[in-house]
């Protein structure tokens, strides 16, 4: 079975621009969860998409949106960037739905560079 | 959202037994207690999960006591494959439910 995989793996950016990351998770699972990882804050949840629904949000403005699509990937944005949005985004799936609950499966990463 | 303490770093030799404890003092009931590995350039590994007492897989066990403030992650003869950094994650997602949330992560270090 193919991982969760995340596009693109590298990206930079300038300032006030936006910018969307794709994640496909591992066939079959329907809970895509996103996080936000930076030496200075360590790992940050971001939110969780069930089924289409965001179910939760962790504590992020609302510069950061994402989506989930009807074959579970999903996509989040980030509009007017901002040099502190630097960082690894991360995507994870789990097969039931409830993130802590359940063992999740994350991807490599994004790495997103503000200019 | 749950609070979660780790110590920063932590140096052992191969062969030796690892212990790493995560203080979370306000879990909420229904959260459960989980353990990942991150290599660098990757993203975390699940490790081990737990709701109470002790959990055991092939890899490592998790004891938590009766009050739930707290965890340890203990790794049984360690390698230097294993110098990594660990992280526990506290909380269940869900609509209504508290976020997840990640401690700030050990590094471990396994010196040959």
């Amino acid at each position: 079975k193919a991982g969760v995989t995340q596009t693109p793996r590298y990206l930079i950016k300038t300032r006030g621009q936006q910018v969307t990351l794709s994640c496909s998770p591992i066939s079959g699972h329907r809970s895509v969860s996103w996080y936000q990882q930076t030496p200075g804050q360590g790992l940050q949840f971001l939110f969780e998409y069930f089924s289409e629904t965001q179910r939760n949000k962790g504590n992020f403005p609302g510069r950061f949106s994402g989506r989930q699509f009807s074959n579970s990937r999903s996509e989040m944005n980030v509009s007017t960037l901002e040099l502190g949005d630097s960082a690894l985004y991360l995507c994870a799936s789990s097969p039931l739905g409830r993130g802590g609950e359940n063992e999740q499966f994350f991807g490599p990463g994004t790495r997103l560079t503000v200019l | 959202l749950a609070k979660t303490t780790q110590p920063i770093s932590m140096d052992s030799y191969e062969g030796q037994e690892v212990n790493i404890t995560c203080s979370h003092n306000n879990i909420a009931t229904n959260d459960y207690i989980t353990w990942y590995q991150q290599f660098p350039s990757q993203g975390p590994r699940f490790i081990i999960q737990g709701y109470k007492t002790k959990v055991t897989n092939e890899v490592a066990s998790l004891f938590i006591p009766a009050d739930r403030k707290s965890s340890t992650l203990s790794l049984p003869r360690v390698s230097l494959s294993d110098t990594a950094v660990y992280y526990c994650l506290v909380g269940v997602s869900g609509t209504g439910r508290r976020a997840l949330t990640f401690g700030s992560g050990t590094r471990l270090q396994v010196q040959p």
